[in-house]
């Protein structure tokens, strides 16, 4: 295993189009985060699963965000129709258990521009 | 409002000096704290983190202090080197309330000078 994967590692898209990323995480990592990060900023958490459950969302998780985790194993995030402010570096992230103290181990990222 | 707070956008230091990154914050409620380390077109590296009932933790070259009273905690790298060269990211969290989401400074870039 080799760490945590996204794909696409970068994607294009025209404003109103919709985008799904998906996410691989540590084989045996029962919980996935799904953060953003925009330039000059630090990652935003957005939304969290332990197992297939989806525990934890993020106020900035608008309507037009949706995240599964089916089986509990990879991770989609699909943004619909959409916006220019969308534009951003999507992270997913891993960890066995409680992320402390231990942190838990980030993807490269999925780069997403709105055009 | 910012919870966590990284002051310093950038940082300079000479190679073999002490390099000392600062993060503060406003939550008396984190009790967990975490530096991430930030190579570009690379995700966060975990580096080190500290819980809130101590006041130092060091992993080799790096030592993160924890200072309650006056909510602000500081990583020191010793001695610094070129290979450290990165954004630094102090994060935060309330595990009881938030099961492991990290609050997230905004970064402080380390250039490390050979």
């Amino acid at each position: 295993d080799t760490g945590v994967s996204q794909n696409p590692r970068h994607k294009i898209t025209k404003r109103g189009q919709n985008v799904t990323f998906r996410c691989d995480p540590i084989s045996e990592h029962n919980r996935l985060y799904w953060y953003r990060q925009t330039l000059g900023q630090g990652p935003e958490f957005l939304t969290y699963f332990q197992n297939e459950a989806q525990l934890e969302k993020s106020r900035l998780l608008s309507d037009r965000f949706s995240a599964e985790r089916p089986k509990g194993s990879f991770s989609t995030l699909e943004i619909q129709r959409t916006e220019q402010g969308d534009s951003a570096m999507y992270l997913c992230a891993s960890s066995l258990g409680d992320p402390f103290p231990y942190g838990y181990t980030f993807g490269s990222g999925t780069r997403l521009t709105v055009v | 409002d910012q919870q966590v707070k990284q002051n310093s956008p950038s940082l300079s230091v000479q190679e073999g000096r002490i390099s000392i990154l600062n993060c503060d914050y406003t939550n008396s409620m984190f009790d967990y704290f975490l530096w991430y380390k930030k190579y570009p077109a690379e995700g966060p590296t975990f580096l080190i983190s500290i819980s809130s009932i101590k006041d130092k933790n060091e992993d080799g070259r790096f030592t993160v202090f924890l200072n309650k009273s006056a909510k602000h905690l500081s990583l020191h790298i010793v001695p610094s080197q070129p290979g450290d060269s990165a954004v630094y990211f102090c994060a935060a969290s309330d595990v009881g309330g938030s099961q492991g989401n990290l609050i997230f400074g905004k970064g402080t870039k380390l250039s490390v000078k050979p």
